[in-house]
């Protein structure tokens, strides 16, 4: 399996601002996902991190407010951006080496937005 | 959108005794994975059955899948106070995976 790092584990920001969460993995993999967990509740896909080219998001997520960059088979970032409250949430990244393949996750993001 | 619904909310029960919790789905799959996830952590990937599977057990777990009720179990045997944490099913239907809302389970040492 793989070792997924994230950065940062965890921050409090102020409304308005915006966070860049790193998520770096040691190995190449071909799916590279960005999920949402908010306080006590499941996850919910935000967007599949597509190499070198634009993110395929999910419906209720746009690019504006959720931009993802994957540079490289094993790198992705996501901004979450113009924060407000309802940001604040467990961000993790997740990877995959086919579509048969069970999801491995970093250990999150936990964003307060204040 | 959540696709599985797990049974019960949340479970305690007592050190050395079996926890069963529950998961239903609404549409065909092409395998269902329970995950666990430890409190502030990331989920921990348990087993994964095929829609074609029946049956699977992974030494102290045993995950069952009835596609004709769109329904999938997940037993763990003679619990330790380290297996206290939440559990996810996750289904996946044509690569599009979906979670649950988890079981949260206590283990009383």
């Amino acid at each position: 399996s793989a070792v997924i790092s994230q950065k940062p584990s965890r921050d409090i920001c102020q409304r308005g601002t915006s966070l860049t969460i790193q998520c770096q993995v040691d190995s190449q993999v071909t799916m590279m996902f960005w999920y949402r967990q908010q306080p006590g509740q499941s996850l919910t896909l935000i967007a599949t991190a597509n190499q070198g080219s634009e993110a395929t998001y999910e419906s209720g997520f746009v690019i504006d407010k959720f931009p993802i960059s994957r540079p490289n088979l094993t790198f992705s970032t996501l901004t979450v951006s113009n924060m407000s409250p309802e940001d604040s949430s467990i961000y993790l990244c997740s990877v995959a080496w086919d579509s048969n393949s069970p999801l491995h996750f970093g250990n999150g993001t936990r964003l307060t937005v204040t | 959108s959540q696709q599985g619904e797990e049974d019960p909310q949340a479970l305690s029960i007592q050190e050395g005794e079996n926890a069963t919790m529950n998961c239903s789905y609404k549409t065909s799959i092409n395998n269902l994975q329970w995950y666990r996830q430890n409190s502030g952590r990331g989920l921990v990937h348990l087993i994964l059955i095929r829609s074609n599977e029946r049956e699977k057990h992974s030494g102290r777990l045993r995950v069952t899948l009835d596609t004709s009720k769109k329904s999938s179990s997940l037993l763990i045997t003679a619990s330790r106070a380290a297996d206290t944490a939440s559990y996810f099913c996750a289904t996946d239907v044509n690569n599009d995976m979906r979670f649950g809302a988890g079981t949260r389970l206590t283990v009383k040492p």
